[in-house]
């Protein structure tokens, strides 16, 4: 397996715009989460989902921020508007039951 | 709520040196530990992980780390660092919720190997 896939590995927008980040699971996993990484406040858990039911959202810092997972191989974190300060790296990971998480490479989201 | 603290932002060791990172964690009930390094630019990957049984875990790259429930510690430790174990360092402790559980990470402690 090619492990959890991100993208896009980058991305750039002007503040306002809309940004979707994509997350591919590991193919079997059940649950799947985004997290935000930021100097400031280091790694929070935004959204967790099992089986793909949003199971616990209250780390979505405000309604700019959704997040769907139509199937159990694709999940979108959408933000809109964007603004500089949603500036950060958003990470994927998925996990199988009650083992461990495998986490992708991350977005780098840059709001200019 | 679960938490987890790493009380070091920085270490700085020599290499060939022993390491250790400090880890506390607050959760009610049996926990799911963990330890994650990332390195720049990168992901976080799995070094090591306690569910339960032996204490003391062995993991990848040389690490072990020692649950201790009375302290509420999972101390991360290696015998000689090697300048490539340069990187970040993340503890975690997993609160089960709905048949799985949600992985609560600490603020992370940057790793300096002096040659």
């Amino acid at each position: 397996d090619a492990g959890v896939i991100q993208s896009p590995r980058h991305e750039v927008t002007e503040m306002g715009q809309e940004v979707t980040l994509r997350c591919k699971p590991i193919s079997g996993h059940n649950s799947l989460f985004w997290y935000r990484q930021t100097m400031m406040r280091g790694l929070e858990l935004l959204i967790y989902f099992n089986n793909n039911v949003p199971i616990d959202d209250s780390g979505m810092p405000e309604d700019r921020f959704s997040a769907k997972m139509p199937n159990a191989s694709f999940s979108t974190l959408k933000i809109q508007p964007s603004e500089p300060r949603d500036s950060a790296v958003y990470f994927c990971a998925s996990m199988w039951g009650s083992t461990e998480a495998f986490f992708g490479q991350g977005t780098r989201l840059t709001v200019v | 709520a679960q938490s987890v603290t790493q009380p070091d932002i920085h270490i700085t060791v020599s290499e060939g040196a022993s390491l250790e990172l400090r880890c506390n964690y607050s959760y009610g009930a049996t926990p799911y530990l963990f330890w994650y390094v990332q390195s720049p630019g990168q992901g976080l990957q799995l070094l090591l992980k306690y569910f339960s049984g032996d204490t003391l875990v062995q993991g990848i790259k040389g690490f072990e780390a020692e649950f201790k429930r009375s302290q509420s510690s999972f101390n991360l430790r290696k015998p000689s660092v090697h300048w490539s174990d340069a990187a970040e360092y993340f503890c975690a402790v997993g609160a089960s919720s709905g048949g799985s559980y949600i992985p609560t990470f600490g603020r992370g402690t940057s790793l300096i190997v002096h040659p």
